[in-house]
This record gives structure tokens, C-alpha cells and sequence, in this order.
């Protein structure tokens, strides 16, 4: 069975603080997503990485970065966090290239105070 | 640029009546087209793909080239339908998937 999870289902934290979210797989898939879902807005891609230690901002990076040292673990990292930062966090993989079909986690609610 | 419009945020729709969830898309090559669902507390998760032709959960969707849709029906709805759904798009095959802002469907007893 296919499995995506997240560090954290709920985060509280406080603006300025440096933020980590976590997501592992264990499908052995190449590629890895991040994205925030807000109402309204759907979900929009922050970063994606199509292999260890690669990296491509997707369409919102701005005050993000991430990490991909190995392949089953993609972290999500907000440098100084901010009010405008509280959503909803996925994280999804895909297969090999052409694999079309993302499989994603339970989501990080996080909260920015 | 590629783009997917789901012009209803949420549609109501009475138990055993027809269901039609709306999805244009802007893309000038051969797009990928997916639905996704979300129900309650569970996470998002594929419905169905448009090459794959088959019926899930009772739902089809037919790609419409000259309309440029991807129209997400289902003949008699049902109370277990009620999710939010992502229309989305893979283009360019670069496994990016751009979805759609999202249809809340809600079905009323």
C-alpha cells in the first residue's frame, strides 16, 4: 500500500520562527511535491524535486526552501515564518517519469501566531 | 499558459439526482486530465484519469478537445459523493500536475 506521511498533523508556531515540515515515502518514488491548500485557492505548487538533492520552484517559493538529501524524505522549511504562511500543507510523490499520478499525505494544518 | 478553471466553488445537488462537476482547461498540446477527490478528513486522492476511459464510484469524465473540458458526471448522486474535487492537468510531461481551484459538492438528503 501506497504511503505518503507527514511529520506533523497540527503546528503551531510563532512569526520569525524557522519551520520544518517533513514528508517520507516509502515507494521508492523519484518525484516528491509540496503544496499549500487554501480555500478558495486550491492547492498551489511551492517546490518539487524530481531526484536526491534536486530542486525546482514550482509556483509560489517565495520565503520557502527545501531539502532533498535523500530519496524517500523531502523537507519543507520556512526561513522566518509569517501570518500569511498559516495553511495547509501537502506533500505528494510520483513514480518514475510519466507517472502521472500523485499519491499524497494527510496534510500539516499549520498555524502562524 | 496552462490553466484549469472549475467555475462553481460549491454545488448542491439532492440524492439521486444527476451530477455534473465543471472543469475547462487552457492548454495547447495533448494534456494529461485527472479528477481528484477529498472527502472529509481523508486525504486528497486520483478519482479517475482520462486515458484510463473507466467509470470510478459510479463517475465518468469524457475529455472534450473542441470545448477544452473534462466535465466530472455522475448519473444519480449520492450522499457518500459529498467531497471537494480537483480538476487538474499535467502538461508538458514533466509530472507537474496544475489543479483547478476546487467544486465543494455537497448532496442534500
Amino acid at each position: 500500500d501506497v504511503k505518503v506521511t507527514q511529520s506533523s498533523r497540527y503546528l503551531v508556531k510563532r512569526t520569525g520562527e524557522k519551520v520544518f515540515l517533513e514528508c517520507v515515502q516509502d515507494m521508492d518514488h523519484e518525484n516528491m511535491f509540496w503544496y499549500r491548500q487554501d480555500p478558495g485557492l486550491g492547492l498551489r505548487l511551492i517546490y518539487f524535486s524530481y531526484d536526491v538533492k534536486m530542486k525546482e520552484k514550482g509556483d509560489i517559493p517565495e520565503g520557502y526552501s527545501v531539502s532533498r538529501e535523500k530519496k524517500e524524505r523531502f523537507s519543507l522549511i520556512l526561513e522566518s515564518a509569517s501570518t500569511n504562511q498559516t495553511s495547509m500543507y501537502l506533500c505528494a510523490s510520483s513514480g518514475a517519469r510519466g507517472s502521472y499520478e500523485q499519491y499524497f499525505g494527510p496534510g500539516t494544518r499549520l498555524t502562524v501566531t | 499558459a496552462q490553466r484549469v478553471t472549475q467555475p462553481e466553488k460549491l454545488l448542491s445537488v439532492f440524492k439521486g439526482a444527476p451530477v455534473e462537476l465543471k472543469c475547462n482547461y487552457s492548454y495547447s498540446g495533448s494534456p494529461e486530465l485527472f479528477w481528484y477527490v477529498q472527502y472529509s478528513r481523508q486525504r486528497l486522492q486520483l478519482l479517475l484519469r482520462h486515458i484510463s476511459r473507466e467509470s470510478i464510484k459510479g463517475f465518468t469524465a469524457d475529455l472534450n478537445k473542441g470545448e477544452t473540458s473534462f466535465h466530472l458526471k455522475k448519473p444519480f448522486a449520492q450522499e457518500e459523493d459529498s467531497a471537494m474535487y480537483y480538476c487538474a492537468l499535467s502538461a508538458n510531461r514533466d509530472d507537474k500536475i496544475i489543479f483547478g481551484k476546487g467544486t465543494r459538492l455537497h448532496i442534500l438528503p
